[in-house]
């Protein structure tokens, strides 16, 4: 049974570029999360999906937008990219927007140059 | 300053030993969770505690939650090489577990 799986596992871009990071839930899971995570940094909250809808959003600026499918697979978008953006990028889903339990995949290791 | 904060912010023990690993909170905690993180990569849910002095134990590893003290600790018997990494605990303050809130993690080395 395949956990929640990222793609891709790393990016490298140029800042002012675009990046789209990828994310599918384990198989049943209807929530979505993003964080950020920068090095030597827990994880920051950028945000949470369920049913496609927007269940909750961090301090973040509006470069970064989501979006969740039918299929409760995942896009976060970052446009504009600063280099203060390289960082792990999680994503972790659960059963439900309020549900015990965050399952995490490996994330995306974004660096912007 | 942190909500969450975390202490130490890094040990390294010889193989063997016991270690203990703290997160104490600002506020009033819904729930507490573990993580273990190897570098670079993903989480891994290790537990999640809600209730006043609740104890959960998972091979080796042995979480408690005090709620008077808004505090909750991780403890390692008989470190093991594998039980290296960055240990993070995460709070749910809203009570619904949508966003949780980061201590900023310790790092775990264990010496063979």
């Amino acid at each position: 049974d395949a956990g929640v799986t990222q793609s891709p596992t790393h990016l490298i871009k140029t800042r002012g570029q675009h990046v789209t990071l990828r994310c599918s839930p384990i198989s049943g899971h209807k929530s979505v999360s993003w964080y950020q995570q920068v090095l030597g940094q827990g994880p920051q909250f950028i945000f949470q999906y369920y049913e496609k809808e927007e269940r909750g959003r961090g301090n973040f600026p509006d470069r970064f937008s989501a979006r969740q499918f039918p299929n409760y697979s995942s896009e976060l978008n970052v446009n504009a990219l600063l280099l203060g953006d390289s960082a792990l990028y999680l994503c972790a889903s659960s059963l439900s927007d309020s549900n015990y339990g965050y399952t995490f995949g490996s994330g995306t290791r974004l660096t912007v140059v | 300053s942190q909500e969450l904060e975390q202490s130490p912010q890094s040990l390294i023990v010889q193989e063997g030993k016991n270690l203990t690993i703290n997160c104490t909170s600002s506020k009033t905690l819904y729930g507490l969770y573990w993580y273990k993180q190897k570098y670079g990569e993903g989480l891994i849910f290790l537990m999640m505690l809600q209730k006043g002095g609740e104890e959960k134990s998972h091979e080796k590893i042995t979480a408690k939650l005090d709620e008077k003290k808004q505090q909750s600790s991780l403890h390692i018997t008989a470190s093991q090489p594998s039980h290296a990494g960055i240990y993070l605990c995460g709070a749910d303050y809203a009570g619904n577990n949508r966003k949780l809130i980061w201590g900023l993690g310790t790092s775990l080395a264990v010496n063979p």
